[in-house]
């Protein structure tokens, strides 16, 4: 069964602090995996990963994939309140008409 | 016009009432999905419409029926819903279904 695991399930750091979150993922088919950032609302997009080794950035936010490991990273520098959400991670696969498989998020929470 | 809305935001209804969620973008994407969220879990995948046509129904009971008249509209109509439905209805769109979604705000919905 293709599944999609994110770690960790929660975290708490400091304003300033860097943090890393992890996707692992094992699916039939990979197309691409997909980041997105999720608070009150809709979840809004961040990136899409297709080609490994190929860092994606986003002013503090950057990600990467490993298709040989088959992870991805989601790194997040100098941290803000503002950065406080949940983090989703999803594989597009081309079953079923490319359905997104979901992680169940990483809550990140910043501290002034 | 790089966004997709929802109507409307908020919607509480009986169980004997009849609604509609309505979903639209002018992006040009010409696939559309609903997605059902429930409070602290991932996006779960109820229907996509590509090319206006009904392509992935997840199982969904037939107190919620699609509904795409046209490549920007998306409706979702509820009838006879249960309490257990409530939850944030997501609409989201892409271009086909091979790249990154796009999603809407949301509809929070009380099923009472």
């Amino acid at each position: 069964e293709d599944k999609v695991v994110q770690s960790p399930l929660s975290l708490v750091v400091h304003e300033g602090d860097t943090v890393t979150l992890n996707c692992s993922y094992e699916v039939t088919n990979f197309r691409s995996l997909l980041w997105y950032k999720q608070e009150k609302k809709a979840p809004t997009f961040l990136f899409m990963l297709t080609s490994s080794g190929i860092e994606k950035k986003s002013g503090r936010l950057s990600s990467i994939l490993d298709k040989k490991e088959l992870f991805s990273i989601l790194n997040i520098t100098a941290t803000q309140t503002g950065d406080s959400a949940i983090y989703l991670c999803a594989v597009l696969t081309p079953d079923s008409n490319y359905q997104l498989i979901w992680g169940a998020g990483t809550k990140l929470i910043i501290k002034p | 016009d790089t966004e997709v809305t929802q109507t409307p935001k908020h919607l509480v209804m009986g169980m004997t009432n009849k609604k509609s969620l309505k979903c639209e973008q002018h992006m040009g994407h010409r696939a559309m999905y609903w997605y059902k969220q429930k409070a602290k879990k991932p996006p779960e995948l109820m229907f996509v419409y590509s090319y206006e046509k009904l392509s992935i129904n997840e199982s969904v009971p037939s107190r919620f029926s699609p509904e795409c008249p046209n490549s920007s509209l998306l409706n979702l109509h509820l009838h006879a819903l249960q309490p257990e439905d409530s939850a944030l209805y997501l609409c989201a769109s892409s271009v086909a279904g091979a790249l990154e979604q796009y999603f809407g705000p949301g509809t929070r919905l009380t099923v009472t």
